[in-house]
């Protein structure tokens, strides 16, 4: 199994500043990586897939980069809006493994 | 447009059985999986299990193999997780989603179903 590990687990950002997520698998998952967008009460949204395809409905501010082992999610300039949990999932390989998750919120 | 949506809250006592629905709509459900997700309280997302409806073809996790059932209805688009012993552990959100094209993300979720194991 596919062990995917976030960092940090939670990450304070004030409006307007850059937010970095980190995800790290345990062995290469090529670009098949998805981050998700998780906010209180609700279901999870799909924010990213193949590493850096922006899913519809998100902004530019939202961008994905990494292959292999190593993704980033970055936000731009945080909106209220954003903050919110974070997921990557991969899909290389059976199972399917989500990470812990990063927790953006306001400083 | 895209929906999945879910059966509703449910009670239940440790040792029952339970079978929760997801019933999708807008798109071919044979074509997509259609995925199962587990969020306990104040927790991450687990992922439980999948199916293609076309021809049934089922995949767990091992944390969960062999402790839930997914199956799939495809004349009525809807797909099911169940379970046969419930525990109080099993309290939680289930949510079920469908898969993009060919390869297993999630782009389109379902609402949530609660549920709550106790005696």
């Amino acid at each position: 199994e596919i062990v995917m590990t976030q960092s940090p687990a939670t990450l304070s950002v004030s409006p307007g500043e850059r937010a970095t997520l980190s995800c790290r698998a345990s062995q290469s998952v090529s670009s098949h990586l998805a981050w998700y967008q998780q906010k209180p009460g609700q279901a999870p949204r799909l924010i990213i897939y193949g590493a850096s395809t922006r899913a519809t409905g998100f902004p530019a501010r939202f961008s994905g980069s990494g292959s292999g082992t190593e993704f980033t999610l970055t936000i731009s300039s945080l909106q209220s809006e954003d903050f919110a949990l974070y997921y990557c999932q991969q899909y290389n390989n059976w199972p399917l493994t989500f990470g812990g998750g990063t927790k953006v919120e306001i400083k | 447009e895209v929906q999945l949506v879910q059966s509703g809250a449910e009670v239940k006592k440790p040792g029952e059985s339970l079978k929760i629905s997801c019933k999708g709509s807008g798109y071919s459900f044979t074509r997509y999986w259609i995925g199962w997700v587990r969020q306990m309280p104040g927790k991450g997302l687990e992922w439980m299990g999948i199916i293609y409806p076309d021809d049934s073809d089922t995949r767990y996790s091992p944390s969960f193999q062999g402790q839930v059932t997914v199956s799939v209805d495809k004349s009525i688009s809807t797909a099911y997780l169940q379970w046969g012993n419930l525990k109080a552990s099993d309290t939680a959100m289930y949510y079920c989603a469908k898969s993009a094209a060919a390869r297993p993300y999630f782009d389109s979720w379902g609402q949530g179903t609660l549920v709550t194991v106790s005696s």
